[in-house]
Parts: structure tokens; sequence; C-alpha cells
């Protein structure tokens, strides 16, 4: 059974720039959520979608959007980046999310210079 | 509200034990654990749903104090391999859909 799978590994942008990260989920699996890792913050809640609609939201600013496609594909998209952008962004997969565990992919390093 | 781990972190010898702490100031549905080590991703443990559940594989378990708001993670006779980050995710009442709010975790390093 394949992982959830999230591309690119790694990315180099710089201030200003806008970012498209992907995730597929695990065969079957209809929720997605994303997540910032960073030494200072911790991981930190972005979005959750199941069934292409988005269910909840973090405290991000409007930069951060995301979508999920009927193959519940998933993408985030980062726009006018910031330094402080700068983080590991996760994705992870649930069967239906609430009281389900969840299986991570193995994020997209973004580095803002 | 983020739940509060303790302790951040924690040096064992093979083979001791160790217990990690993980409370709520809100009503929780469920408390997820995962373990992350260095330069990969948090790995699924296990889960806890409101109603005092105990669960446990191998020589790791939890519990969840529904009253108190409170898990605790046990790692008996501590491996190598239980080196990592640990961290608490929690769901609360009331959530539409899924939101896992995690702690700021717990470093565990094993040493032999």
């Amino acid at each position: 059974k394949a992982g959830v799978t999230q591309t690119p590994r790694y990315l180099i942008k710089t201030r200003g720039q806008q970012v498209t990260l992907s995730c597929s989920p695990i065969s079957g699996h209809r929720s997605v959520s994303w997540y910032q890792q960073t030494p200072g913050q911790g991981l930190q809640f972005l979005f959750e979608y199941f069934s292409e609609t988005q269910r909840n939201k973090g405290n991000f600013p409007g930069r951060f959007s995301g979508r999920q496609f009927s193959n519940s594909r998933s993408e985030m998209n980062v726009s006018t980046l910031e330094l402080g952008d700068s983080a590991l962004y996760l994705c992870a997969s649930s069967l239906l999310g609430l009281g389900n565990g969840y299986t991570f992919g193995s994020g997209t390093r973004l580095t803002v210079v | 509200q983020q739940p509060v781990q303790s302790p951040q972190a924690v040096i064992l010898r093979e083979g001791e034990d160790a217990v990690i702490n993980c409370s709520s100031s809100k009503a929780l549905y469920s408390v997820h654990w995962y373990r992350q080590k260095h330069g990969e991703a948090p790995v699924f443990l296990m889960i806890l749903l409101k109603g005092g559940e105990q669960k446990g594989h191998d020589k790791i378990s939890a519990s969840f104090n529904e009253k108190k708001q409170q898990s605790s993670l046990y790692l008996t006779a501590s491996q190598l391999s239980y080196s990592g980050t640990y961290f608490c995710g929690t769901e609360m009442v009331g959530t539409s859909g899924s939101r896992l709010t995690f702690g700021e975790g717990t470093q565990l390093t094993v040493n032999p």
C-alpha cells in the first residue's frame, strides 16, 4: 500500500514569489490535512480538506490556501512568500478525519531566500 | 488551544521506562500519539478516544483520563529505536471535521 506522497521534496524560492505543493494521500483516505513545522513553532495546523471541501482552517494569513481534487489529491499554495514561510510542510491523510489516525508524508522543505 | 507536554526532554538507558504526559484545558474528543525521528515524518503510534481508553502495542501503551483531559504515553523496557520526538495531538469536542492540535513535543533519547 503506497504511503502519502508529497512533491517536491525540496524547494528554494525568492521572497515575493508563490509556490504550490502537492500531496497524494493513501488510496481510500478522504481527509487531507496540512501542517507547517518549524523549530520554533512546532507543528502548526494549516487546513483540512474532505471530499473537496475545506472543513477546518488554522490561524494562517490568507496567503496560504489549498484545495482538494475529486481523487482526494490536495495542493497548497503560498503566495507572496516571506522569509518566515521557510519551513517543512507536511501533508497527512486519514480515512475519515475526526477520530482516525493520520499518516504523514515526508514533507516538502521550503526555503525562502 | 495547544496541549501541554511534559517533560520536554528525557534521557534513558536502554531497558529503562519513561512516561510522557499530555494535558489540555479543553474537552477532548481524542488524543493521538506520534513519534518523529530526525529528518523523517511523524509516525502514528495510537489514538485514544474519549471514554477512559487504554491502548498499546509492543512495549508502548497509553491511557486517556477524560475527567482530567490528560493522556500519558508509557514506554517500558526502552530500546534504542524508541529515540525520537514524541508528539501528542488532540481533537476537541465540538470540532467539525478534523483539526489536530499538537503539543510542543518530548525529545526522548535512549542510550546503550
